[in-house]
C-alpha cells in the first residue's frame, strides 16, 4: 500500500517562496509527480522526479529524497493564479496514488 | 502531449440508473486509468483500464459497479451502475504519455450528481 502526508492547507503573499513538502511510503517506487488542480479543473502535470535531487522548472522546483521518502515543491515568486492544490503523487509499481493534496492560498 | 476528451462533462441522473463515461486520447496510449474524486478529497484511483482484457480495479472497486472496456489504445469507458446518491462525485481518466515530460495527462472530468 501506499501512504502519503502533505500539509493540509498553507497560505502566502504574492512574491513570496513557499516549500511544500510531502512524505511517502509506497510498495515500489517509480518517481514522484506534483500535480496542481485549481478549483473544478483537472489536475495538471507541474514535475517529476525520479532521481534524487532538485529538478527546477522556471518558477516551480522540485526535489525528491528516496532514501528518506521526502519530496518538496518550492514554488518562487508567488501569484494570485498560484492558489490551487498541489498534489504529491508517487508512482508504486504501475499506478499513481495522489495524496490528498495542500491547498494554498496566495494573498495580496 | 496526449490530450483527452471526456464526455460528458457533467450529469445528473436518478438513483439506480446507469452512466457511461467517454474518453478519447488524441494518441495512442500505452495505459489509461479512472480516478474518481469526491468533494474536498483527493483523486482516488478506481481502475486501470487495460487494452483487450480486464480492467485491473484497486480495492473496494468491483466491476459489476464500475465496468470497464478499452477497445484499443485510445479509448476508454467507465460505467457507473445502479448509481445512488453515495457516486456523486468527480470522474477523471488519464493516460500514461512520455512520463518524463508530460506526466500522466487527465481529461477534463464528468461531475456527476444522482439524485
Amino acid at each position: 500500500g501506499q501512504n502519503i502526508d502533505q500539509p493540509t492547507e498553507m497560505t502566502a503573499t504574492e512574491g513570496a517562496i513557499v516549500q511544500i513538502n510531502c512524505t511517502y511510503q509506497t510498495s515500489g517506487f517509480n518517481g514522484l509527480f506534483w500535480y496542481q488542480q485549481h478549483a473544478g479543473e483537472a489536475p495538471t502535470f507541474l514535475s517529476y522526479n525520479v532521481l534524487d535531487g532538485l529538478e527546477e522548472k522556471g518558477r516551480f522546483s522540485s526535489f525528491l529524497s528516496r532514501s528518506k521518502g521526502y519530496s518538496y515543491l518550492l514554488l518562487k515568486e508567488l501569484q494570485m493564479k498560484d492558489s490551487a492544490s498541489y498534489l504529491c503523487a508517487p508512482i508504486g509499481y504501475s499506478t499513481l496514488t495522489f495524496g490528498k493534496g495542500t491547498m494554498l492560498l496566495v494573498s495580496p | 502531449s496526449a490530450v483527452i476528451s471526456q464526455k460528458p462533462s457533467r450529469d445528473i441522473c436518478q438513483r439506480g440508473t446507469s452512466l457511461t463515461i467517454q474518453c478519447q486520447v488524441d494518441s495512442q496510449v500505452t495505459m489509461m486509468f479512472w480516478y474518481r474524486q469526491q468533494p474536498g478529497q483527493s483523486l482516488t484511483l478506481i481502475a486501470t483500464a487495460n487494452q483487450g482484457s480486464e480492467a485491473t480495479y484497486e480495492s473496494g472497486f468491483v466491476i459489476d459497479k464500475f465496468p470497464i472496456s478499452r477497445p484499443n489504445l485510445t479509448f476508454s469507458t467507465l460505467t457507473v451502475s445502479n448509481m445512488s446518491p453515495e457516486d456523486s462525485s468527480i470522474y477523471l481518466c488519464s493516460a500514461h504519455d512520455r512520463v518524463e515530460d508530460y506526466g500522466y495527462t487527465f481529461g477534463s472530468g464528468t461531475r456527476l450528481t444522482v439524485v
